[in-house]
């Protein structure tokens, strides 16, 4: 079935840097959704992309998905305190919208 | 718009013990999913509802895990025996419908600890 690799597992930085987090799959993904995850909280969906090359922002956050499907990133400009918590990417696997979550990358932002 | 509610928030049980999690989700979602989180890595679903039908439920453990949603709104997932591997977050999620253009939904989640 599908399966999706994301990199990196953990990432620590300045408050005010860049981060980005790539997710990455071996075969062509229908459509990605990305999750955040609070530490001690539930899993909350930021954004779906469908169509080859889109690119999606949401003030700071950039959602991207590859020309050819099989990629996606999540690029958050200028990190905040607020930014703190695991990112997950999902794909459809199957007929049914059953989602496969990847690993995580788990994001701490210093101050 | 009130969120999907669980509960326990937290369980702790030994092993061979069961347990019981209930799910509500939002008014009017047909599409419920049980999820299991173990601390770690990202959510895997184990069993999916369409109204009072199961939809998916190939990673169920069906010798331990059992669940329902007899209404079609209500659902509960119970463990039985369980083992010191099920620690874990159990998250439900619930959505409108079953086409993946429909966001999922996720509840706080109960935290099991099998000792």
């Amino acid at each position: 079935g599908q399966q999706v690799m994301q990199i990196p597992q953990y990432q620590h930085v300045q408050e005010g840097e860049d981060f980005t987090t790539y997710c990455n799959s071996s075969t062509t993904l229908s459509n990605i959704q990305w999750y955040k995850q609070r530490p001690g909280g539930h899993p909350v969906f930021l954004i779906q992309l469908v169509k080859s090359g889109e690119v999606k922002k949401q003030k700071r956050l950039t959602f991207q998905f590859g020309e050819a499907k099989k990629n996606s990133s999540l690029h958050i400009t200028a990190t905040q305190t607020t930014d703190v918590g695991t990112y997950f990417c999902a794909t459809f696997s199957g007929g049914y919208n059953k989602l496969i979550f990847g690993a995580g990358t788990r994001l701490a932002v210093h101050p | 718009e009130a969120g999907v509610a669980q509960s326990p928030r937290y369980k702790i049980i030994e092993k061979r013990q069961s347990v019981a999690f209930w799910c509500n989700p939002i008014s009017g979602h047909a599409t419920l999913y049980w999820y299991q989180q173990i601390l770690g890595q990202g959510p895997k679903l184990l069993i999916q509802f369409q109204n009072n039908g199961v939809v998916d439920d190939s990673q169920l453990p069906k010798d331990r895990f059992s669940a329902e949603r007899l209404k079609g709104v209500d659902s509960t997932l119970k463990i039985q025996p369980a083992k010191l591997e099920d620690s874990a977050v159990y998250l439900c999620a619930s959505s409108l419908d079953l086409a993946s253009s429909y966001e999922q939904y996720f509840g706080p989640g109960t935290r099991l600890t099998v000792t």
